[in-house]
């Protein structure tokens, strides 16, 4: 499984863009990149994910370079109710038994 | 859209009751997991479940613990007898397939153990 790093929190102020990176020097060939949010006392909810090169969403954009050793979450004009945890995980479900291991996370706060 | 529902929301149980945790998946999903999270850590995965079978567990996942797909619609964790370090929150999940598929959660059941 590849390892993740990210940072451990990230201020921000509303309408501003937000770019959270993260890590994964190990990814594997199959592997795929996948972001969730968690708001505090709810579920991690399903962002985004991608391959390669860049994806978009109504919520995000997913920027993964070519040798996707990183890829970088971006959040356009953020507002108060943006503030959440951001996990990045990365791998092969059918390799994992369909599990998901979360790191630590983004703690990401907005402010007004 | 549809959702994962979980019941109930919270739940305060004397240490070494038995407690039982229910979530209804979305209906097309064939996956189902659960996961718990003890306040201020991680996420920690549980266990796996699929064609009425589990497919992986953690080391969490012990002797006192197991689920149950009791009819089409239902999915249930039940610890025998819970314990203290069991307070946390329990959140079930559920995904159409395992490969690279998102999985959906509910908001999940807090679980008090006193």
């Amino acid at each position: 499984l590849a390892k993740t790093t990210q940072p451990i929190s990230m201020d921000s102020y509303e309408g501003q863009e937000v770019n959270i990176t993260c890590s994964h020097n190990n990814i594997a060939t199959n592997d795929y990149i996948t972001w969730y949010q968690q708001f505090p006392s709810q579920g991690p909810r399903f962002i985004i994910q991608g391959y390669k090169t860049k994806v978009t969403n109504e919520v995000a954009s997913l920027f993964i370079p070519a040798d996707r050793k990183s890829s970088t979450l971006s959040l356009p004009r953020v507002s108060l109710s943006d503030t959440a945890v951001y996990y990045c995980l990365v791998g092969a479900q059918e390799d994992q038994g369909g599990k998901l291991i979360f790191g630590q996370g983004t703690e990401l706060s907005v402010k007004p | 859209e549809p959702e994962v529902t979980q019941t109930p929301s919270h739940q305060v149980t004397q240490m070494g009751q038995e407690v039982i945790l229910r979530c209804v998946p979305i209906s097309n999903h064939l996956y189902f997991y659960w996961y718990r999270q003890i306040l201020g850590q991680k996420v920690e995965f549980l266990v796996s479940f699929y064609n009425n079978e589990i497919s992986e567990k953690s080391e969490i996942f012990d002797d006192q613990f197991s689920v149950e797909r009791p009819d089409g619609s239902n999915f249930t964790l039940k610890i025998r007898s819970t314990k203290l370090e069991d307070s946390a929150m329990y959140f079930c999940a559920s995904s159409v397939v395992t490969v690279n598929q998102p999985q959906h959660f509910g908001d999940g059941t807090r679980l008090s153990i006193l």
